[in-house]
């Protein structure tokens, strides 16, 4: 069965950082693309970064410089570094499977918030 | 970046009744569209691909149309389990967009 479960997330005061974790199960994080989603409180969903299986990454204009994707393949866990996080970083972070036409596998998501 | 405009922004219907979701995008986008549904405190789930595809294990209520830039999702008769947000996607360029989602809710 395929799991994917996020992790990391909180309260943090602008400016800070933090760096969320999502552990698959079912297939191998490397072999495979893996994207980072966001979605703020009541409104839609946002693409953040993806991390190719050959390890090229792209970032969405708004986080790049600030956030870097990464994986762990003896862990199978992709990873999301967030720094210099501002109010409109708050959301929930999902992280999911690409198949390169669609996401098929999310997980539940873990919730972000920016604010002092 | 393309953008996806996503209409009505809500749809009021009742079980049994017929949706018409509705996605256009700013220029376009070949058949490179996918649907997704959420429900509130879930993720969302893959229903429709390339435009008419639809994903393992959904329902044939659901069907996708379209090219171009004007889609349309189809649920031809709506169970109350599909009472959610439906989101558009296209993957035609990056960065991939969404739009910003239609609800559709009981009426």
């Amino acid at each position: 069965e395929v799991q994917l479960v996020e992790s990391g997330g909180g309260l943090v005061q602008p400016g800070g950082s933090l760096r969320l974790s999502c552990v698959v199960s079912g297939f191998t994080v490397s072999s495979n693309y893996m994207s980072w989603v966001r979605q703020a409180p009541g409104k839609g969903l946002e693409w953040v970064s993806i991390i190719y299986s050959g390890g090229t990454t792209y970032y969405a204009d708004s986080v790049k410089g600030r956030f870097t994707i990464s994986r762990d393949n003896s862990k199978n866990t992709l990873y999301l570094q967030m720094n210099s996080l501002t109010g409109e970083d708050t959301a929930v972070y999902y992280c999911a499977r690409w198949d390169a036409r669609y996401y098929d596998y999310w997980g539940q998501g873990t919730l972000v918030t920016v604010s002092s | 970046e393309i953008v996806l405009t996503q209409s009505p922004a809500t749809l009021s219907l009742s079980p049994g009744e017929r949706a018409t979701l509705s996605c256009r995008a700013s220029q376009s986008i070949s058949s490179y569209l996918a649907w997704y549904q959420q429900k509130p405190g879930q993720a969302p789930r893959l229903l429709i691909y390339d435009t008419s595809n639809r994903a393992t294990g959904i329902p044939a209520r659901f069907s996708g149309s379209g090219s171009g830039a004007d889609f349309t999702l189809t649920i031809s008769s709506l169970e109350p389990e599909d009472f959610a947000v439906y989101y558009c996607q296209q993957r035609r360029s990056w960065p991939q967009t969404f739009g910003q989602g239609t609800k559709v809710e009981i009426k």
